[in-house]
């Protein structure tokens, strides 16, 4: 079956250190990859998204993230944290490329800024 | 960017009673719609997935009497909470994916439901 895990259930930075959120999905072919961030009282934003194509992909608010085939692996970086950052982040697949399916969450990874 | 609504971003009601929610995407057509249930502290889960014109599908344990969905134009799908108890109570989120970006989902507020 189809599965995303986040092996960090929270993690604690300092503002400014570099980041790195761990995803790892089970699945028979090559999915849709996705990360959104939801912040306290807020709907869910995509940060970015990797269809095909480059396997390092840009995102929003300075997050990049890379898809590693062999690894089944979408980690989400981010070179210095600032103190906005603090949110829950989700990885997500989806499975079907040619009309809307479900879309699988992971279950989430809380980031904590330290001042 | 695309922008999804829903309404209202919070409501409490008394057992036993139902509960509508909205959801419409402002500034495009939304083919299909989803709506998921966050419990606290934890991710997303599917409940259903709606189709204009066309009943929704249920995910599996998911009570489709309980949870009325109706998708009638491409703006708005509706989530009703018939018959609400305590345990309906709970954090409803719905996205819609806009035709043409597949699989791509953009996501409502989200709604507060009490259940007191």
């Amino acid at each position: 079956a189809q599965s995303v895990t986040q092996p960090d259930i929270h993690i604690t930075v300092s503002e400014g250190a570099s980041l790195e959120l761990r995803c790892n999905y089970s699945y028979g072919a090559t999915p849709y990859l996705f990360w959104y961030v939801q912040s306290p009282g807020q709907g869910l934003q995509l940060l970015l998204k990797y269809f095909s194509g480059d396997t390092l992909v840009q995102g929003i608010k300075g997050f990049e993230a890379e898809f590693k085939r062999s690894q089944s692996s979408f980690n989400l970086r981010k070179p210095s944290v600032h103190w906005s950052d603090a949110a829950e982040y989700f990885c997500a697949v989806g499975l079907i490329k040619t009309s809307y399916d479900k879309v699988i969450f992971g279950p989430g990874t809380s980031l904590s800024v330290i001042p | 960017g695309a922008v999804v609504s829903q309404h209202p971003s919070r409501v409490i009601c008394k057992s036993g009673t139902s509960v509508k929610i909205e959801c419409r995407s402002l500034d495009f057509q939304a083919t299909t719609m989803f709506w998921y249930r966050q419990f606290p502290k934890k991710s997303l889960m599917l409940m259903a997935t709606s189709n204009e014109g066309s009943k929704a599908t249920y995910e599996q344990g998911v009570e489709k009497d309980k949870f009325l969905i109706n998708h009638a134009s491409l703006t708005l799908s509706t989530l009703t909470v018939t018959s609400a108890h305590p345990e309906d109570s709970s954090f409803y989120i719905c996205s819609a994916g806009e035709r043409g970006t597949y699989n791509e989902q953009f996501f409502g507020p989200g709604t507060r439901l009490t259940v007191l």
